[in-house]
């Protein structure tokens, strides 16, 4: 069965610093693996996906991930921090069969100080 | 930009009520699922729906939970007897095909308390 591991429910960064969300998963074929933000009353936005070809996706607000099969990991990264990344950010799995449920991790909460 | 809607954004029942939760998807979406998510705890697949039958459903959804598109552009889950247990964020998404790689559009949500 799939699944996927977040590190971490809380990072904390300052304003113009790294980002990195860390997602590890678990599948015993190709996965497709999303990343979704959610800002405070809304709903889950898709930041980026990975379904197949190049490794480095890149996404919405200067997010990126990479996908490293041989670590299992899809990791996101910002380079500069910005105040209005503030979120919960979930880490997402699906597989190309059934009816393709997506399995979430469990959240990071990204906490940005100026 | 088309988007997901979901009402009410907050709903507060007593134990062993029914409620229903109201979902509009993207207009021209053929494929629509819920997710809820326990407080601290993962976002969970529930059900998944497509021409007006169920196409998969987690071990979750038992009998006390049943979904339906009663007109064109709503979707909607119905708890028939909520239990404390059921006090969530109810999640539907809807989107145009199952190919792995389509996005699942989300709406914002109800949050659901059963006291």
């Amino acid at each position: 069965a799939q699944s996927v591991t977040q590190l971490g429910s809380h990072v904390s960064v300052s304003e113009g610093a790294l980002v990195l969300l860390r997602c590890n998963y678990s599948s015993s074929v190709p996965p497709y693996l999303f990343w979704y933000v959610q800002y405070p009353n809304q709903g889950l936005q898709l930041l980026l996906k990975y379904t197949t070809g190049a490794t480095l996706v890149k996404g919405i607000n200067g997010f990126e991930a990479e996908f490293k099969k041989s670590e299992t990991s899809f990791h996101l990264t910002k380079p500069s921090a910005h105040m209005s990344d503030a979120a919960e950010y979930f880490c997402a799995v699906r597989v190309n069969t059934g009816f393709q449920k997506l399995v979430f991790g469990t959240g990071t909460r990204l906490l940005v100080s100026p | 930009e088309p988007e997901v809607t979901q009402t009410p954004s907050h709903q507060v029942t007593q134990m062993g009520q029914e409620v229903i939760l109201r979902c509009v998807p993207i207009s021209n979406h053929l494929y629509f699922y819920w997710y809820r998510q326990i407080l601290g705890q993962k976002v969970e697949f529930l059900v998944s729906f497509y021409n007006n039958e169920i196409s998969e459903k987690s071990e979750i959804f038992d009998d006390q939970f049943s979904v339906e598109r009663p007109d064109g552009s709503n979707f909607t889950l119905k708890i028939r007897s909520t239990k404390l247990e059921d006090s969530a964020m109810y999640f539907c998404a809807s989107s145009k095909t199952t190919s792995g790689e389509e996005t699942q559009y989300f709406g914002p949500g109800t949050r659901l308390l059963v006291l």
